[in-house]
């Protein structure tokens, strides 16, 4: 069953904490995108990557950071710098330019 | 990018069609228009894409006129479970080289029994 996994569901930082979200997509598409989202707003894109080994930031990169060593993975590290990093985390992938996008389920960061 | 402009908000009863208009006057001649919808704790998915005149699957329709500056997503038959955030997407950002895929705040519908 094709598709994007995203883990843990669910996931509680303590202060000054690193935490890893994963991202895995079995769609062989070429284009992962991270989105962040809060309560009762609108996605907001954090990292993009085009190809393997290649990644942009998105309108708010500070305090994540990516890497794109597979095609089919994508993960977003939320780093202590991310003061703020409550929210809802949402990955998704597309083949390219004017495909759609697929996302995943979604991770639900808190901070302890 | 092609700005979008979308109402924050709509409400609606069971079994009326609901149309939603996204505005876009800076949409590129290769810009395609795609439509997203989102419930709770969930990812978007996909409800339908469009270039120009009219678009038809089997959840929805898109209207685009030929000036291509508006597009309307027409949703028949509305039931409880088609409340949602429905996000206008149009184009994308290309900045330097790569391109960014920005969406909008989305229009909140609200069905009514």
């Amino acid at each position: 069953d094709g598709g994007i996994t995203q883990s843990p569901k669910y996931l509680f930082r303590k202060e000054g904490q690193n935490v890893t979200l994963s991202c895995e997509q079995n769609l062989n598409h070429d284009a992962m995108y991270w989105y962040r989202q809060d309560p009762g707003q609108g996605l907001r894109l954090i990292y993009y990557s085009q190809i393997v080994n290649d990644f942009q930031k998105g309108d708010i990169a500070e305090g994540y950071s990516v890497s794109r060593e597979k095609k089919e993975s994508f993960p977003l590290t939320v780093t202590s710098a991310q003061k703020n990093p409550t929210a809802f985390y949402l990955c998704a992938s597309r083949q390219g330019k004017n495909e759609k996008l697929f996302f995943g389920s979604g991770t639900q960061l808190s901070v302890l | 990018l092609a700005k979008t402009t979308q109402p924050i908000s709509m409400d609606s009863y069971e079994g009326q069609e609901v149309n939603i208009t996204c505005s876009h006057n800076n949409i590129a001649t290769n810009d395609y228009i795609t439509w997203y919808q989102q419930f709770p704790s969930q990812g978007p998915r996909f409800i339908i894409q469009g270039y120009k005149t009219k678009v038809t699957n089997e959840v929805a329709s898109l209207f685009i006129p030929a000036d291509r500056k508006s597009s309307t997503l027409s949703l028949p038959r509305v039931s409880l479970s088609d409340t949602a955030v429905y996000y206008c997407l149009v184009g994308d950002s290309y900045s330097g080289g790569y391109n960014k895929l920005i969406f909008g705040a989305g229009t909140r519908l609200a069905v009514h029994p």
